[in-house]
C-alpha cells in the first residue's frame, strides 16, 4: 500500500510569485486536506477537497487555491506569494464515506521558503 | 467553535522516566481526539485516536491516552521514555464532520540519556 506523497520535498520562491504544491493520496482515500504548518507552530487547516469538490475552508485568502483530480491527487496553487506563506505544507488524505470522514493520513510535507 | 491547548511547548525527561504531554480541548460535542507525532523534517504519524469508545485509548510505541470528560483533558503518556520518544507532539480535535483537524501547539519532548 503506497502512502500520501507530496512533491516537491523543498522549493524556493520569490516574493510575488506564483507556486503549485503536489500531492497524491494514500490508495482508496477519496479526501484531501491541505494545511500549513508555519516554524514552531501547530499545523493549521487551509482546505479539503472530496469529489474534485472544495468541502471546507480555513481562514486562508483566496490566493490559497486547489484542485482534486479524478485519481485524487490534489495540487495546493499559492498566487501573489508573501515572506509569511514560508512553512511546511502538509497534506492529508482519508476516506469520506456519507457524511463520515474518518482519521487522516499524513504526507511528509513540502518545505516552501519565500525570500 | 472547538480547541485544543497543550500545556507546556516543551517537556524534558530522562531515559526510563514516565512521559506525560498535557491536552485539554473545548468542543461543544462529543468530541474525536488525536494525539500526533512529528520527527525531524517528517510528515505527522497518527499515534492513537478517540472515538467515543474506551476512555483510555492505547497507541502505537508504547503511547497511551485517557480521555476525561469531566477534566475536558486527553494527556498523552509512556511508563518509560525511549531516546527515540524525542520529537514534537500534537494534539489535535476533529472539527465537523469534514473530518477537519485543530491543532495544539505541540510539545517538545526531550529525552536525555
Amino acid at each position: 500500500e503506497t502512502g500520501v506523497t507530496q512533491s516537491p520535498t523543498h522549493l524556493i520562491k520569490t516574493r510575488g510569485q506564483q507556486v503549485t504544491l503536489r500531492c497524491s493520496s494514500q490508495s482508496g482515500h477519496n479526501t484531501v486536506s491541505w494545511y500549513q504548518q508555519a516554524l514552531g507552530q501547530g499545523p493549521q487547516f487551509i482546505f479539503q477537497y472530496y469529489r474534485e469538490e472544495e468541502n471546507g475552508r480555513g481562514n486562508f485568502p483566496p490566493r490559497f487555491s486547489g484542485l482534486q483530480f479524478p485519481n485524487y491527487s490534489s495540487e495546493l496553487n499559492v498566487n501573489a506569494l508573501e515572506l509569511d506563506d514560508s512553512a511546511l505544507y502538509l497534506c492529508a488524505s482519508s476516506l469520506s464515506w456519507g457524511q463520515e470522514s474518518y482519521e487522516q493520513y499524513f504526507g511528509p510535507g513540502t518545505r516552501l521558503t519565500v525570500t | 467553535a472547538q480547541s485544543v491547548t497543550q500545556l507546556g511547548s516543551h517537556v524534558s525527561v530522562s531515559e526510563g522516566a514516565l512521559v506525560l504531554l498535557r491536552c485539554n480541548y473545548s468542543s461543544s460535542v462529543p468530541p474525536y481526539l488525536f494525539w500526533y507525532v512529528q520527527y525531524p523534517n517528517q510528515g505527522l504519524q497518527l499515534l492513537l485516536k478517540y472515538t467515543s469508545a474506551a476512555t483510555l485509548v492505547k497507541g502505537i510505541n508504547g503511547f497511551e491516552a485517557e480521555f476525561k470528560k469531566s477534566e475536558t483533558s486527553f494527556h498523552l503518556t509512556k511508563p518509560s521514555a525511549h531516546m527515540s520518544d524525542a520529537a514534537e507532539y500534537f494534539c489535535a480535535v476533529r472539527s465537523g464532520n469534514t473530518g477537519k483537524l485543530i491543532f495544539g501547539q505541540g510539545t517538545t519532548l526531550q529525552v536525555k540519556p
